[in-house]
């Protein structure tokens, strides 16, 4: 079975740009969740969706948002791009329940010039 | 709210030999997960252990165990008999239990490990 892929693995784009991140759980996940790593620091949670729902939102400005598909991959998007948008971004799948796991993919390393 | 500390930006361990690194984390709950995740330079996160608050006994998976100590709020990882491959950076994750299908984890800032050879 493929992990979780995401797209594209790098991007450059300037400031006061809109870039949208996208993510394809693993077959049977339901749960996405995003995640911003900023260079020497550990991952900040953005986003969780559940069955195309929002169940969590971290501390980030409205220029984010999100959505989920009926296939339950993910979109990311952000708005007005900030050099302080740097970052690895990361994007997780899990099942639900007592058990969860998250399983990572690789990131979209995004750079704002 | 919930906070996840790593006091040690990096350590260095011998191959074959033992290295502990140190989590403490702050919470008012009293069910939740803890989690030990590897980042290798790839930057893909790779989970290493979990532990449930509820269970006394300690995580082991293989040459890694934790050293857990609910009332100390303390969650150390030991790798045993160090492999070159174990280089990498290590993040302690807390998440709540939380209703069903919702979740939200917490990272530390990280501990760079180098294994030397």
């Amino acid at each position: 079975d493929a992990g979780v892929t995401q797209s594209p693995t790098h991007l450059i784009k300037t400031r006061g740009q809109h870039v949208t991140l996208r993510c394809s759980p693993i077959s049977g996940h339901k749960s996405v969740s995003w995640y911003q790593q900023v260079l020497g620091q550990g991952p900040q949670f953005i986003f969780q969706y559940y069955e195309k729902e929002e169940r969590g939102r971290g501390n980030f400005p409205d220029r984010f948002s999100a959505r989920q598909f009926p296939n339950y991959s993910s979109e990311l998007n952000v708005n007005a791009l900030l050099l302080g948008d740097s970052a690895l971004y990361l994007c997780a799948s899990s099942t639900t329940g007592s058990n969860e796991k998250l399983f990572f993919g690789s990131g979209t390393q995004l750079s704002v010039l | 709210a919930q906070t996840v500390t790593q006091s040690q930006p990096e350590m260095s361990v011998q191959e074959a030999e033992t290295v502990t690194l140190s989590c403490t984390y702050d919470t008012s709950e009293s069910d939740y997960y803890l989690f030990w995740y590897k980042q290798p330079p790839s930057r893909q996160m790779i989970l290493v252990i979990r532990q449930e608050a509820y269970k006394q006994q300690n995580a082991t998976e293989n040459r890694f165990s934790v050293n857990f100590q609910k009332a100390a709020k303390s969650f150390s990882l030991k790798i045993s008999d160090s492999q070159l491959g174990d280089a990498a950076m290590y993040f302690c994750a807390y998440r709540s239990i939380g209703a069903s299908g919702t979740y939200k984890y917490i990272f530390g800032t990280g501990t760079r490990l180098k294994v030397l050879a």
